[in-house]
């Protein structure tokens, strides 16, 4: 039931692009990804929900296909400060919190 | 501001002892979760709980129990603890009811020798 995240490092320069993805071989109600830095806890990012309604940051956007089973993350014009291990989690059960979460998704943005 | 502590950061314990991990929120949450974090293997669910005294199981809730007496703490007991058991445990918490985030604790390393 664990999704699979692509790539499983990006590294990138400081102002370049990146997407991360994320897919599901089960339907899903909702993603939610998280960032985490070195040595520190999980931080919540954003939360995608079936039917298009989004909420979390306001300078990462995301996407989510139902019909695909598949999210993507968009981290667009990167600063250091976005190095870090992305993980997805996906709700299959429809309970808004009981997720599984990918294996993680390494990203190191150089200046 | 939101808090989620666990009892200790590192903890180095022998074969076979009996390991407690206590996690306590301030946020008044209904859930509470304990994940393993392995280097390649993201994070796995081993137990969550969605009330006082409820509990569900994880996906590797094998070798693992929880104890949930108040709805602050959130323990993970390891009743003979192993080699394999060595990793790091997050606990996270959220609120019973909304599609949001998920709070985490800064983590115990645990080392099993």
């Amino acid at each position: 039931q664990q999704p699979v995240q692509s790539p499983q490092a990006v590294i990138l320069r400081e102002g370049e692009d990146a997407v991360i993805n994320c897919s599901s071989s089960k339907a899903l109600y909702s993603v939610h990804w998280y960032r985490q830095k070195h040595g520190e806890a999980p931080v919540f990012l954003m939360i995608l929900l079936k039917g298009g309604e989004q909420k979390g940051h306001d300078k990462i956007s995301a996407s989510f296909n139902e019909k695909k089973q598949q999210s993507s993350l968009y981290l667009t014009a990167s600063q250091l400060s976005y190095s870090g291990t992305y993980f997805c989690g996906t709700d299959i059960s429809n309970s808004g919190y009981a997720l599984n979460f990918g294996k993680g998704t390494s990203l190191l943005v150089t200046p | 501001d939101v808090k989620v502590t666990q009892s200790s950061r590192y903890l180095v314990k022998r074969t076979g002892e009996k390991v407690f991990l206590e996690c306590v929120q301030d946020m008044d949450h209904e859930n509470m979760f304990w994940y393993r974090q392995d280097p390649g293997l993201g994070l796995r669910l081993i137990y969550f709980s969605y009330d006082v005294k409820m509990k569900e199981k994880g996906d590797i809730p094998e070798g693992y129990s929880v104890s949930r007496e108040k709805k602050e703490r959130f323990s993970l007991i390891l009743e003979s603890a192993s080699t394999n058991q060595t990793s790091m445990y997050l606990c996270a918490s959220t609120p019973l009811g909304t599609l949001g985030e998920q709070y985490f604790g800064p983590g115990t390393r645990l080392t099993v020798t």
